[in-house]
């Protein structure tokens, strides 16, 4: 079946840095992948919808200069979360759905990144 | 806007006792309807999906309803096992959107 991985699976980092989240769709091609955050015994909340080879969709309150997003091929997305704080402390999750699927088709979702930041 | 709510928000069963959790939706219109389950710190397992044609989705001791006319889902689970733990998730696809999350249901089986 689909796996979509995503690394690190944690990192903690120092308040001002900059954080990079891969998420690779293993044996599967995905023209979208979207990348979500969770916080403690919350929902999944959406954040943005990343398209390759063009610019991220984001949602209305996320940050497009704090959370960079870079789809550069079919397989690979990245999220960076620059200059960090505290208060982005959080668990991060990509998915992704395979090219040529229609939108009956599920979705795939990575392992997650728990991200803190000190 | 759509809104999807699972009820309870928590369970606690002993093992062997079959169970059901709960997903409402206030948008018919969806395309279909994922169930997951989040195991803590990890990522989403896709457990069962159900396209907006169908009315049930089983695997193994899992069997998944969808009554799309009235909102609503439910995922049963037979004979419980400590193994089956975890947080449950629904999760709704509609037009043009990415999927819509439930808070999700935390199940704990006991021994």
């Amino acid at each position: 079946g689909a796996v979509v991985s995503q690394h690190p699976s944690r990192v903690i980092c120092k308040s001002g840095t900059s954080v990079k989240i891969e998420c690779r769709s293993l044996d599967f091609q995905a023209t979208t992948m979207f990348w979500y955050r969770q916080f403690p015994k919350q929902s999944l909340m959406l954040m943005a919808t990343s398209n390759e080879g063009s610019k991220a969709t984001y949602e209305q309150g996320v940050e497009k200069d704090k959370f960079l997003i870079n789809h550069a091929s079919l397989t690979l997305s990245t999220l960076t979360v620059t200059s960090a704080h505290p208060e982005d402390s959080s668990f991060y999750i990509c998915s992704a759905s395979e090219v040529g699927t229609g939108p009956n088709y599920g979705y795939t979702f990575g392992s997650g990144t728990r991200l803190t930041v000190v | 806007k759509q809104e999807v709510t699972q009820i309870p928000a928590a369970l606690s069963v002993p093992e062997g006792e079959n169970l059901v959790l709960n997903c409402s939706f206030t948008d018919s219109a969806i395309y279909n309807l994922q169930w997951f389950r989040q195991d803590p710190g990890k990522g989403l397992t896709s457990l069962l999906l159900i396209q907006s044609s169908q009315r049930e989705q089983t695997s193994g001791r899992l069997n998944a309803s969808l009554d799309k006319s009235s909102g609503r889902s439910t995922l049963y689970i037979a004979a419980s096992q400590p193994g089956d733990s975890a947080t449950y998730l629904c999760a709704v696809k509609q037009a043009g959107t990415a999927l819509i999350f439930g808070k999700g249901t935390t199940l704990s089986v006991s021994s």
